[in-house]
């Protein structure tokens, strides 16, 4: 069955410090990998990674995927309140048969203090 | 920029009765999706849908159907709601299978 798991479930840190979300994932015909940021409404689209090593940087968020060991992270350096939120991991492979669709892991919940 | 728009916030019903969720994109996506998200269990795949009139359960499909009548517009039904479809309930679409945007969602409370 696939799957993705995303730890920690939780985090609480204070402003300045930096931050790393771990990924990980057993998905059928492995696609692309997805990171969201969900705060108060809907997911935001963070990244796409779809080769490994090569990382993707926007600001303070940077992220990495290993598909030989099958896991992503997301680091956020010098975090600030604003990036209180819930991250999500997504992959996208084969499910069912059908043309596939997002697997989600559980999300990890990041909650940054002044 | 992509626009799906889903119809209700908030929503409360009553136990057993019909419900309809209500999902509009404005991009002319063919793959549109409706996932609950529940504390604890993240985002789970309710029924997603590749084309007008065409539909795949996803992994929770029990006690839920949909709707693709128009390519812009994709509806979940809640046949007879229960107090355990309380939840918060997210529709996506995406022209391919990467990069989805979602919706603003509606949180249901079933009482």
């Amino acid at each position: 069955e696939d799957k993705v798991v995303q730890s920690p479930l939780s985090l609480v840190v204070h402003e300045g410090d930096t931050v790393t979300l771990n990924c990980s994932y057993e998905v059928t015909n492995f696609r692309s990998l997805l990171w969201y940021k969900q705060e108060k409404k809907a997911p935001t689209f963070l990244f796409m990674l779809t080769s490994s090593g090569i990382e993707k940087k926007s600001g303070r968020l940077s992220s990495i995927l290993d598909k030989k060991e099958l896991f992503s992270i997301l680091n956020i350096t010098a975090t600030q309140t604003g990036d209180s939120a819930i991250y999500l991991c997504a992959v996208a492979g084969m499910h069912g048969g059908s043309q596939g669709n997002l697997i989600f892991g559980k999300g990890t919940k990041l909650s940054v203090k002044p | 920029d992509v626009k799906v728009t889903q119809s209700s916030r908030y929503l409360v019903k009553r136990t057993g009765e019909k419900v309809f969720l209500e999902c509009v994109q404005d991009m002319d996506h063919e793959n549109m999706f409706w996932y609950r998200q529940d504390p604890g269990l993240g985002l789970r795949l309710i029924y997603f849908s590749y084309d007008v009139k065409m539909k795949e359960k996803g992994d929770i499909p029990e006690g839920y159907s949909v709707s693709r009548e128009k390519k812009e517009r994709f509806s979940l039904i809640l046949e007879s709601a229960s107090t355990n479809q309380t939840s918060m309930y997210l529709c996506a679409s995406s022209l391919i299978q990467y990069g989805y945007t979602f919706g603003s969602g509606t949180r249901l409370t079933v009482v």
